[in-house]
């Protein structure tokens, strides 16, 4: 079974500024996705960033990009350039190839960008 | 990229009562869905897999009689709560994926059940 870990609960940035949220994971698989969502109080998931095990090179998309270490079972998501809209939830997820978009979910960041 | 819309966004029904939640794929074949919980301020629970034409895979701890799940075609995929009672009340959010191709999980917007 796979696991995943948020240790932060809450973090708070100032608009403009940038923040790094933390991930671990737990597998014992070698082929698996992870990414990061965002849930506004809409509460909406809306996929952030997605990383494929396979690669080396950390995705980006914008303000958004990961530093995925492998070997550390880590996955964090820095946002650069933090917009109020950038307020959410966020969770870490794993997915196991062929699995049918079967996901596992971290605990969950609350962050809040202050004006 | 794909839709998938969940129906009814919210939902308050009498204890004792049944309610029907329903994720539909909009613009591709879905074999596979997946219904999470969700309570406040925490993070979705995988309830279940609904597969197309046989019987959903429930998690450990799920009552498959108080949730009923029901994927009679490959874009309908139905979540029942039965004899629903006030701590049924939660977050209800609905998944499907085109396949291993990309991985990426498409989401209902979700169905806010009240018990009362």
């Amino acid at each position: 079974a796979q696991t995943v870990t948020q240790s932060q609960p809450e973090m708070s940035v100032q608009e403009a500024e940038t923040v790094t949220l933390s991930c671990t994971y737990d597998t014992s698989e070698n082929n698996y996705y992870l990414f990061w969502y965002k849930q506004p109080p809409s509460r909406q998931m809306i996929l952030v960033i997605r990383q494929e095990a396979y690669k080396q090179q950390n995705a980006t998309e914008n303000r958004f990009s990961v530093n995925f270490q492998k070997a550390a079972k880590s996955f964090s998501l820095k946002i650069s350039d933090s917009q109020l809209g950038d307020t959410a939830m966020y969770f870490c997820a794993f997915m196991k190839y062929a699995s049918g978009s079967r996901l596992t979910f971290g605990e969950g960041t609350q962050l809040t960008v202050n004006p | 990229g794909a839709v998938v819309s969940q129906h009814p966004s919210w939902v308050i029904c009498k204890s004792g009562t049944s309610v029907k939640i329903e994720c539909r794929s909009l613009d591709f074949q879905a074999t596979t869905m997946f219904w999470y919980r969700q309570f406040p301020k925490q993070s979705l629970m995988l309830m279940a897999t609904s597969n197309e034409g046989s019987k959903a895979t429930y998690e450990q701890g799920v009552e498959k009689d108080k949730f009923l799940i029901n994927h009679a075609s490959l874009t309908l995929s139905t979540l029942t709560v039965t004899s629903a009672h006030p701590e049924d009340s939660s977050f209800y959010i609905c998944s499907a994926g085109e396949g291993g191709r990309t991985g990426e999980a498409f989401f209902g917007q979700g169905t806010r059940l009240t018990v009362v």
